[in-house]
């Protein structure tokens, strides 16, 4: 079993959709979450972050963390066709020099 | 201000060729992070440098693979010979030192647009 699992995709939705991507993992020690947006033939950047479980909101996305379930989802509301990019998530340990691990990331695309 | 800075942005080699990337971390960050994305393995921490002292090279596939970081502002990544199975898309990454004496790892990597290598 892989550390993070992520579903690859495409998921295609229309404009104005409600967007749901999700990751599980099995390391019930990850303690950091994090979603990363990337664009095409871009490096990854920083969307959210959260420190374990809860609800984090900022604007129309919302992160969740379910550490019982070892389950994280990115809700996206009003989607936009510059939303369109693959979205990884990741997570890190509790350590000092603790580094990333991450998803394969899912592509979503948008359209008008 | 400038981001994390790679070159070369893309690369085509015949196997066997040596290729060395580059890499021009934010300043001010003291962690430099090489990672690889392809499409069957996602992104793959390779080695981890903090401070200049690499801290965690078990990503590291082989020997033919090597990296330094002489000073703080830059870093190189270096695989000799070269394969086709090494055609990927090298990433670097930094981050910032902790300001509050608190873990550092709350997430936030720069990274790089990459460099895009082809192997033929």
């Amino acid at each position: 079993q892989k550390e993070v699992e992520q579903d690859p995709g495409p998921l295609s939705v229309p404009e104005g959709a409600i967007v749901s991507l999700n990751c599980t993992y099995s390391n019930s020690a990850f303690q950091y979450f994090m979603w990363y947006r990337q664009y095409s033939r871009k490096g990854p950047e920083l969307l959210m972050y959260t420190y374990s479980s809860g609800n984090k909101e900022d604007g129309r996305f919302t992160a969740q963390v379910d550490k019982s379930s070892k389950y994280i989802s990115l809700f996206i509301r009003d989607s936009q066709p510059s939303d369109s990019a693959t979205y990884l998530c990741a997570m890190s340990l509790n350590s000092g020099y603790s580094t990333l691990t991450f998803g394969k990331g899912t592509m979503l695309l948008v359209s008008p | 201000d400038a981001g994390v800075i790679q070159s070369p942005r893309h690369e085509v080699t015949e196997m066997g060729q040596e290729v060395t990337l580059r890499c021009k971390p934010i300043s001010g960050h003291n962690s430099l992070f090489w990672y690889r994305q392809t499409m069957m393995r996602g992104l793959e921490l390779l080695i981890y440098f903090n401070n200049n002292v690499p801290i965690d090279d078990s990503g590291m596939p082989e020997d033919r693979f090597s990296a330094k970081m002489p000073n703080a502002s830059f870093s190189t990544l270096k695989i000799q010979p070269s394969e086709p199975r090494d055609s990927a898309v090298y990433f670097c990454a930094s981050s910032p030192p902790s300001t509050s004496g608190i873990k550092r790892d709350t997430g936030e990597l720069f990274f790089g647009e990459g460099s895009r290598l082809t192997v033929l």
